[in-house]
């Protein structure tokens, strides 16, 4: 089983659709989740980075972290089709543990927002 | 990112040759990491480095190896014992510690 799930998709949405990306992990030391997207052809942007439980919002864009079920989620509101991209969750532990100090990836979620 | 630089963006070898690639990185962070890419597997670490001179291995690191002789750089060599070499390779650099990491725009290797 790998230590984070993520739907692969694809998810396609009309636009102004509000978009939800889930990721799910089994390692109860991460503490540290990133979202990341990803234009084809392109390295990984970053997106957002929140610790620990609880709710990140920039823009049209909110962080949800829930680790008594082990679940994060991207909340993408008014979606346009620039948001199209491959959206990766990654998430990290804290010092002294093994991942510590690097990030381990979901499979990406393949989304694409049409006019 | 601009102060990221992978080089060459594609790259084409045949089977049994080494290859290298480059990651130069001008944002003065002490960690620096190789992430290979397939389709539909997500990111999957290959080595890291914290700081120059030492390095550790990741999850995949059989059939690669890297030096940290410098700061600003991390070669990655893809040796002919990896059996499937054919992958986008993203580095990516990071502060240390719990920071987020940012990407290069990759290489992607065909081997054939």
């Amino acid at each position: 089983q790998k230590e984070v799930e993520q739907d692969p998709g694809p998810l396609s949405v009309p636009e102004g659709a509000i978009v939800s990306l889930n990721c799910t992990y089994s390692n109860s030391a991460f503490q540290y989740f990133m979202w990341y997207r990803q234009y084809s052809r392109k390295g990984p942007e970053l997106l957002m980075y929140t610790y620990s439980s609880g709710n990140k919002e920039d823009g049209r864009f909110t962080a949800q972290v829930d680790k008594s079920s082990k679940y994060i989620s991207l909340f993408i509101r008014d979606s346009q089709p620039s948001d199209s991209a491959t959206y990766l969750c990654a998430m990290m532990g804290s010092a002294g543990g093994t991942s510590y100090g690097k990030l381990t990836f979901g499979q990406g979620t393949i989304l694409t927002v049409h006019p | 990112d601009g102060g990221i630089t992978q080089s060459p963006k594609y790259l084409f070898r045949k089977e049994g040759q080494n290859v290298t690639l480059s990651c130069e990185q001008n944002l003065n962070h002490d960690a620096m990491y190789w992430y290979r890419q397939d389709p539909g597997q997500g990111l999957r670490l290959i080595y890291y480095s914290q700081i120059v001179n030492d390095f550790q291995k990741g999850d995949i690191a059989e059939g690669y190896s890297v030096s940290r002789e410098k700061k600003e750089s991390f070669p990655l060599t893809v040796t002919s014992a990896q059996k499937n070499p054919t992958a986008f390779y993203l580095c990516a650099v990071g502060t240390g510690g719990t920071s987020p990491l940012h990407f290069g725009n990759g290489t992607r290797l065909t081997v054939t």
